[in-house]
């Protein structure tokens, strides 16, 4: 695609509930990442991939993060049993093996 | 291993110049420098790496110390447009990822 695209735009869900955000990156881009931005914070980085495989995962805050690439194209970011403290915007990026990243528009988690 | 941005916020009259500096504890591969104005994501500007090397774009420069695991941004003769919050990001030598400063936030008024 002509950039990174990211899915839903915004999603709000109860406590308790499990989510699903999609990423899918620029066509060609080896390396995917997921980062996490509060309002006025640098990205927090939470884990990124080389064509399929997870190659750090150590930003993940707890076990209930979890993130795959299973064909080494689309991403999904799953985070179960969500908490008030995990609302936040939610960044995937792409790029080539060490060049410029590219960010998507991001998926504004609201947790109620 | 989140690199340490200062100054956190600065305010400019068109026309003047700027410096951004991002420093890091651990022997770094690259430095990337990124803008990003308030609810757009984050934008690329410019990538530097382990070499001290220079870089130039319009009149936005970078440099690159590797030996102090230091990098700056120099913004000159800065416009309005200029105006947005500017992130380093630092990746370790050996590594991939990319983790970013906590950014400086950077206001160019008429």
């Amino acid at each position: 695609g002509a950039g990174v695209s990211q899915s839903p735009r915004y999603k709000v869900t109860k406590r308790g509930q499990d989510v699903a955000l999609r990423c899918d990156p620029i066509s060609g881009h080896v390396s995917l990442y997921w980062y996490r931005q509060a309002l006025g914070q640098g990205p927090e980085f939470l884990t990124y991939f080389n064509y399929e495989a997870q190659q750090d995962k150590s930003g993940l805050p707890n076990d209930r993060f979890s993130a795959e690439r299973p064909e080494g194209s689309i991403s999904t970011l799953t985070i179960q049993r969500t908490e008030q403290r995990d609302s936040a915007m939610y960044r995937c990026a792409s790029s080539l093996p060490r060049e410029k990243l590219f960010f998507g528009s991001g998926t504004q988690l609201s947790v109620l | 291993q989140q690199p340490v941005q200062s100054p956190q916020a600065v305010i400019l009259r068109e026309g003047e110049d700027a410096v951004i500096n991002c420093s890091s504890s651990k022997a770094l591969y690259s430095v990337h420098w990124y803008r990003q104005k308030h609810g757009e994501a984050p934008v690329f500007l410019m990538i530097l790496l382990k070499g001290g090397e220079q870089k130039g774009h319009d009149k936005i420069s970078a440099s690159f110390n590797e030996k102090k695991q230091q990098s700056s941004l120099y913004l000159t003769a800065s416009q309005l447009s200029y105006s947005g919050t500017y992130f380093c990001g630092t990746a370790q030598t050996g590594a991939n990822n990319l983790f970013f400063g906590t950014g400086t936030r950077l206001t160019v008024i008429p």
